[in-house]
């Protein structure tokens, strides 16, 4: 059983070019979250999603973010117009659906990280 | 929303010594706890969690213990070796209507030979 699977890993980007990140969520997750983290600090809240669905989007910034998770293929963060500050690693986590036995726990890809130069 | 607040942010044991580190949370309505470790440049990874029904749990050395009245929850190590050390982050989970986590800031644990 596959984990959650990011791609890419690695990815550098000039400032003002788009950025565009992948999250397969482990099978049979349909929740999806992405999670931002500056080097030395904690993991910042984006977005939440179902298919087709975006539950909570509080911390995506209002400009350049976005995300979708599409009935079919993988859930993209996007980063239009990237800056500088942009620069930081994105962790995707899948959960079960609300409801399974154990539906609470989220389970972290390995993470996308993004430099701009 | 839910707030969770986490010390120390750093801590240095001795390899054998324990560790303790503690989370706060705010909103009574969270009923689930997950701990993740990070070591450097890899993903957050699930070591141990408690539910609200639960006051303590144990896994080797590891354990977590629940206040809920408080809304407080420790993570213990004991007999700590080189390889705990790491980026521990504690978590509180609302199973409402869907599913919001809410981390704390991390403590950077350091286990010196």
């Amino acid at each position: 059983n596959a984990g959650v699977m990011q791609n890419p890993r690695h990815l550098v980007r000039r400032r003002g070019q788009e950025a565009r990140l992948r999250c397969s969520p482990m099978k049979g997750h349909s929740h999806v979250y992405w999670y931002r983290q500056l080097p030395e600090e904690g993991l910042k809240f984006m977005v939440y999603l179902q298919k087709e669905n975006i539950i909570d989007e509080s911390g995506m910034p209002k400009e350049r973010f976005s995300a979708e998770f599409p009935k079919e293929g993988p859930s993209i963060l996007r980063i239009q117009q990237v800056v500088r500050g942009d620069s930081a690693a994105y962790f995707c986590a899948s959960s079960p659906p609300i409801g399974d036995t154990d539906g609470n726990t989220i389970y972290f890809g390995e993470g996308s990280w993004l430099t701009v130069v | 929303g839910e707030n969770v607040e986490q010390h120390p942010s750093t801590l240095s044991v001795q390899e054998g010594d324990s560790a303790v580190i503690k989370c706060t949370y705010s909103d009574s309505a969270s009923n689930y706890f997950p701990w993740y470790k990070q070591e450097l440049g890899k993903r957050p990874q699930l070591i141990i969690d408690i539910r609200s029904n639960v006051g303590e749990k144990k896994d080797q050395r590891i354990a977590v213990t629940l206040n809920k009245t408080a809304k407080h929850f420790s993570l213990h190590i004991t007999e700590t070796q080189p390889e705990d050390s790491a980026v521990y982050f504690c978590a509180a989970t609302y199973r409402g209507g869907y599913q919001k986590v809410t981390f704390g800031t991390g403590t950077k644990l350091q286990v010196i030979p």
